[in-house]
C-alpha cells in the first residue's frame, strides 16, 4: 500500500502521559499536514510542512504539542502531558504541491488516523 | 460563526432517491473548494473537487457560486453504499500562495435505506 499510513491506529493513555504518534506521507509528496478531529466535527488543522519547513501552525496547537518532520518525510507529533480534552483522532495528510500561476494546486490524502483516548 | 457551515443531518432517504446538500463559507479570500466523504471510524477521502463552472462525476454533481459564497453537492440515484458523512471543505488563499489549509464544516450525514 503506497498510500499515507500512521502508527499507532489506537492510543490509550493516562492522563500526564506523553505520547508521540508517527505519519509517513506518500512518497515524494513535499507537504504534509496534521489535523485533529473529535466527535461530531470535522478535521481541524493543526500544521504543516512543505519539505523539512514547519510553515504554519494553529492556534489550537499549544505549547505542549510539538511536530518535526526532520528530513522531509515522515512527521512526528508529540503531546507532553496529556489532558482529557486531547482524546480525539489525529490526522495527517500528505500532498504534491505543484506551482500554477504563483498559486500551489494540490490534493491532500489522509492517512487513516490515530485514535487517541486519555484517560 | 463557523468559517464552513452544513447542516449536519442526518439525512434519511430511500435508494434511488436524489438527495442534495448545501454548504456555505465565510472567507472570501477561499480559492479551492472540495468535498470529502468519510465513512464511519474512517479517514476523509477526496470525492471531488468543486469548480466554478460546476462539475460532475457520474452520480453526482458538484456546484459553486462564488457571489453568495454557496458550495452543493448533488448526488443522484442514492445507492446504500453513499451512506456516509459529506464534509464540505474549503481553502484559504494566504498571501501570494496556496497554504494548502483546508477548512472542513461539521459534515453532513447521509444514510440510504433500502
Amino acid at each position: 500500500d503506497t498510500g499515507v499510513s500512521q502508527d499507532p491506529r489506537h492510543k490509550i493513555t493516562k492522563r500526564g502521559q506523553n505520547v508521540t504518534f508517527r505519519c509517513d506521507p506518500i512518497s515524494e509528496h513535499n507537504r504534509l499536514y496534521w489535523y485533529r478531529q473529535t466527535l461530531g466535527q470535522g478535521p481541524e488543522f493543526l500544521t504543516y510542512f512543505q519539505n523539512e519547513a514547519q510553515l504554519e501552525k494553529s492556534r489550537l496547537l499549544s505549547d505542549r504539542f510539538s511536530a518535526e518532520r526532520p528530513k522531509g518525510s515522515f512527521s512526528t507529533l508529540e503531546i507532553q502531558r496529556t489532558e482529557q480534552g486531547d482524546s480525539a483522532m489525529y490526522l495527517c495528510a500528505s500532498s504534491l504541491a505543484t506551482n500554477f500561476g504563483g498559486l500551489a494546486l494540490e490534493t491532500q490524502y489522509f492517512g487513516p488516523g490515530t485514535r487517541l483516548l486519555v484517560l | 460563526r463557523k468559517e464552513v457551515e452544513q447542516d449536519p443531518g442526518p439525512f434519511n432517504v430511500p435508494e434511488g432517491a436524489t438527495v442534495a446538500f448545501n454548504c456555505t463559507y465565510s472567507n472570501s479570500a477561499s480559492q479551492s473548494f472540495f468535498w470529502y466523504r468519510q465513512d464511519c471510524r474512517k479517514e476523509p477521502k477526496l470525492l471531488m473537487s468543486v469548480y466554478s463552472s460546476g462539475n460532475e462525476d457520474g452520480r453526482f454533481t458538484a456546484q459553486l457560486n462564488r457571489a453568495s459564497q454557496y458550495i452543493s453537492l448533488l448526488i443522484r440515484d442514492s445507492k446504500l453504499s453513499d451512506s456516509a458523512t459529506y464534509l464540505c471543505v474549503v481553502n484559504v488563499l494566504h498571501g501570494s500562495s496556496n497554504t494548502g489549509k483546508l477548512i472542513f464544516g461539521q459534515g453532513t450525514t447521509l444514510q440510504v435505506k433500502p
